[in-house]
């Protein structure tokens, strides 16, 4: 079935630096991916996404490329900050599944000043 | 509210006891999912409605969870005689459909602890 491998965490990082979550994933169709994000005391929310191979997602200075070939889906980001901290999410919906959203087990994120 | 709301925010419930979580989504939104988020655990999906029906409850858990939706609007996840194991944090979604593109809008959660 269906399934997302998300980097373990937790990931610890001075402010400023470069951020790579890695996301790959197995699936029977043609999925579209997804990273959401939950940050302190509050709810899932969609950080970006994209629904075809070699399409990128971007949103707040995250971005993730589509690749088919590597199933993959990275997230990424140049120069995190303080309020980056967060658990990330990397999901996929796969229209072969019934649009049934996976989720992979979330990376916890903690910036330092 | 714009957003999907839960209530209750927190469930403390005793072993055996019924819960009853509710689900009130984006207005308009056609779709709507049910997850649990175990404690260091990713999110486990559990049943979505298109409408009032459920195509694919194979997700529950077990035959002591049920859940309902009615006039394509508010849903109620009921999970009867709760066991320890149940205890989590209960995610509602909604979307503007059932599609593999539209995106997921979650509520904040009911905390459910089983004592």
């Amino acid at each position: 079935g269906d399934s997302v491998t998300q980097m373990e965490g937790p990931v610890t990082l001075s402010e400023e630096a470069f951020l790579t979550i890695n996301c790959t994933y197995t699936a029977t169709g043609y999925p579209s991916l997804f990273w959401y994000v939950q940050y302190p005391g509050e709810g899932l929310q969609l950080l970006l996404k994209a629904t075809k191979a070699d399409d990128k997602g971007s949103n707040k200075g995250f971005e993730a490329t589509y690749r088919k070939e590597t199933t993959s889906f990275h997230l990424e980001k140049g120069s995190v900050q303080v309020s980056d901290s967060a658990v990330y999410f990397c999901a996929l919906s796969d229209l072969y599944n019934n649009n049934d959203m996976r989720f992979g087990a979330g990376t916890r994120l903690t910036v330092k000043p | 509210g714009a957003g999907v709301s839960q209530s209750p925010s927190n469930k403390v419930t005793e072993k055996g006891k019924d819960v009853e979580l509710r689900c009130d989504p984006i207005s308009g939104h056609t779709a709507l999912y049910w997850y649990r988020q175990s404690l260091g655990q990713g999110l486990e999906f559990l049943i979505y409605f298109q409408g009032n029906s459920a195509p694919d409850k194979s997700g529950l858990p077990s035959d002591r969870f049920s859940a309902e939706r009615t006039g394509g609007s508010v849903s109620t996840l009921t999970i009867q005689r709760t066991q320890q194991e149940d205890s989590a944090v209960y995610l509602c979604a909604s979307s503007w459909r059932q599609t593999n593109t539209d995106t997921q809008y979650f509520g904040p959660g009911t905390r459910l602890t089983v004592l």
